[in-house]
């Protein structure tokens, strides 16, 4: 069983559209990720929740709405899509206590045209 | 604010050759110190991490990484390269009170060679 499962695996859409990207983890944490990594590979955190309540939020545009109906599923829908918003999001979770580790997920490459 | 430097976009290494990447950090806080390993199209896998006690830690596929808190530093390393281990590495920090947020460094990839 895959312990961090993220869909779709590749995305390809327009400008402007409205897209999301699914996340759910089976290893029973109460802490779930979503980190942004650019073509260049520099990874960054967007957001964080735990149970279900939003901890991190990172200086991302709010055309991006991360949403958690449970502590196994962490969901970032994007609207009005740009050029910028290509890259790779990755899901992760973890305990979310310091120095736990964090499980990603296989990524979601995002291709905006 | 907690940040990672890691010299060397790139490392070249023939196979059977030591491996040698380095990960240089900051933190106003006892860090906690970790790599991971990103294959080509794959998600990270942590390879090991440092939080506390022994500063020489042991990871999977035979790397090991020192912390050394006067040089403030996490390097990575393995006694033999093998074709398998070419890879995007990244080391990453987080520490202090609050919940978790891993800080990651700039990556570096490793090319191995016959």
């Amino acid at each position: 069983d895959t312990a961090v499962s993220q869909t779709p695996k590749y995305l390809v859409t327009q400008m402007g559209n409205d897209k999301s990207i699914k996340c759910e983890q089976n290893l029973g944490h109460d802490t779930m990720y979503w980190y942004k990594q650019d073509s260049k590979k520099f990874l960054k955190i967007m957001f964080s929740y735990n149970n279900k309540e939003l901890i991190i939020n990172e200086t991302v545009p709010n055309r991006f709405s991360p949403k958690s109906p449970d502590k196994a599923h962490l969901n970032l829908h994007i609207n009005s899509l740009e050029l910028g918003d290509s890259a790779v999001y990755f899901c992760a979770s973890s305990q979310g206590f310091q120095g736990d580790t964090i499980y990603f997920g296989e990524g979601s490459w995002l291709t905006v045209v | 604010a907690q940040s990672v430097t890691q010299l060397g976009s790139h490392v070249s290494v023939s196979e059977g050759a030591l491996v040698l990447l380095r990960c240089n950090y900051s933190s106003s806080v006892p860090p906690y110190l970790f790599w991971y390993v990103q294959y080509p199209n794959q998600g990270l896998q942590l390879l090991l991490k440092y939080t506390t006690g022994a500063t020489l830690v042991k990871g999977i596929n035979g790397f090991e990484a020192e912390f050394k808190k006067s040089e403030t530093s996490f390097h990575l390393t393995k006694p033999s390269a093998h074709m398998s281990d070419a890879a995007e590495y990244f080391c990453a920090v987080s520490g202090g009170t609050g919940f978790q947020k891993l800080v990651f460094g700039t990556g570096t990839r490793l090319l191995v060679s016959p």
